[in-house]
């Protein structure tokens, strides 16, 4: 079945460090592709997402591109803050029609220091 | 607009128990998926429902229970507890499902203990 494979964490940077968490994904067909973030005590949000190949979802200073060849969408961002600090969820979308549901990777912890 | 509510936040139950779980979608919302939520498992998917029916399902056992009311609340019941049961049960809101690009709206979820 589909999958999606995250880089382990914590990741621990300083403020202003450059970040990229790295997802790769296994899939059968054309999935969209998602990041969410979870701060501490709260659900997960929708961070930015991308429906097909090539696209690149950006938000908050997050991006993160769709590459088909590769099976990849690797989250980056340019300057961290320690309001950055989360734990980071890339997941996929599996299916088709009622049946589509979201396959997630295990989550990468993100730590910022000041 | 009011986001996803979940009731209670937190519960201790014992072994061989059953339980209730609630979540209030955002209005307008017709889809309440469900999601169970461990360290060693990560996020993994329950169920589904749709206008008071279920319409996907994960690799749960039939413990696992679910029901979507008129106004689109959903409850979820697990019954004969276990330890591994102990988990962070996350819902999510969607206008139609949450796949297909729109993505989900999340409550902050209930933590569950069982001992």
């Amino acid at each position: 079945g589909d999958s999606v494979t995250q880089m382990e964490g914590p990741v621990t940077l300083s403020e202003e460090a450059f970040l990229t968490i790295n997802c790769t994904y296994t899939a059968t067909g054309y999935p969209s592709l998602f990041w969410y973030v979870q701060y501490p005590g709260e659900g997960l949000q929708l961070l930015l997402k991308a429906t097909k190949a090539d696209d690149k979802g950006s938000n908050k200073g997050f991006e993160a591109t769709y590459r088909k060849e590769t099976t990849s969408f690797h989250l980056e961002k340019g300057s961290v803050q320690v309001s950055d600090s989360a734990v980071y969820f890339c997941a996929l979308s599996e299916g088709a029609g009622n049946n589509r549901k979201l396959i997630w990777g295990l989550g990468t912890s993100l730590g910022v220091n000041p | 607009k009011a986001g996803v509510t979940q009731t209670p936040r937190y519960l201790i139950k014992t072994r061989g128990q059953q339980v209730t779980l609630s979540c209030s979608p955002i209005s307008g919302h017709r889809s309440v998926s469900w999601y169970q939520q461990t360290p060693g498992q990560g996020l993994q998917f329950l169920f589904e429902y749709f206008s008071e029916t279920q319409r996907n399902k994960g690799n749960f056992p039939g413990r696992f229970s679910g029901r979507q009311f008129s106004n689109s609340r959903s409850e979820m019941n697990v019954s004969t507890l276990e330890l591994g049961d102990s988990a962070l049960y996350l819902c999510a809101s969607s206008l139609a499902g949450g796949t297909g690009g729109y993505g989900y709206t999340f409550g902050s979820g209930t933590r569950l203990t069982v001992v």
